[in-house]
């Protein structure tokens, strides 16, 4: 069965920088658009980025852009997400994804989601 | 930027109710929507995509309608274990959610 596992998450500065995981297994990892989805406490979800199988194409929300980087090694059915720059508005958790998007048919839904990593930005 | 509108923000029903939350589109999305049910704690679940189209293994109670900027997500009759909030997302650009219908007892 599908399983997404995310790790990484926890206290972080203002400013500061924090790396996310998301282990993936179940399935075949590399013919997968990946993405990573948040939500703040008591909020609502914000999808964040987009990743292709390939990794060579990734979407940015604008909230995100120039401060987040999104990655995968699919050799170790793993995607990466960088947080640089963190400001208390990213304070969340965050949710790996898949994208119902492969090479037999693409849309951008998620099928399966992780359980989830807190974020906390704070001093 | 899509912005996606769900109501009512709450919804107050009955097991055996019939509900019907809307999701509204700033501009068109085409048939580019999905429904997720979200547990507190818990990761959301997909319910709903292409509008329409009921995922594996949900319910048949649940059913999904619209095209265009106007979409619905109906429960038939509500079951114990439906007591959640409920997200809409569209995905005819990039990925936008609305903001959540809890439905509470």
């Amino acid at each position: 069965q599908v399983q997404l596992v995310e790790s990484g998450g926890g206290l972080v500065k203002p400013g500061g920088s924090l790396r996310l995981s998301c282990a993936a297994s179940g399935f075949t990892f590399s013919a997968y658009y990946m993405s990573w989805i948040r939500q703040a406490p008591g909020k609502g979800l914000e999808w964040v980025l987009y990743i292709s199988s390939s990794g060579s194409t990734i979407y940015y929300a604008d909230s995100v852009k120039g401060r987040f980087t999104i990655s995968r090694d699919n050799a170790k059915s793993s995607l990466y997400l960088q947080m640089n720059s963190l400001r208390a508005e990213d304070t969340a958790v965050y949710y790996c994804a898949r994208t119902a998007c492969s090479s037999t048919s693409c849309q951008y839904y998620f099928d399966y989601w992780g359980q989830g990593t807190l974020v906390t930005v704070s001093s | 930027d899509i912005q996606m509108t769900q109501s009512p923000s709450t919804l107050s029903a009955s097991v055996g109710d019939r509900v019907t939350i809307t999701c509204r589109a700033s501009q068109s999305i085409s048939s580019w929507l999905a429904w997720y049910q979200q547990k507190p704690g818990k990761a959301p679940k997909l319910l709903i995509y292409e509008a329409s189209s009921l995922e594996s293994g949900v319910p048949s109670r649940f059913s999904g309608s619209g095209s265009g900027t106007e979409f619905t997500l109906t429960i038939s009759s509500l079951q114990p274990g439906d007591f959640a909030t409920y997200y809409c997302q569209q995905y005819h650009t990039y990925s936008t959610f609305g903001q959540g219908t809890k439905v509470e007892i």
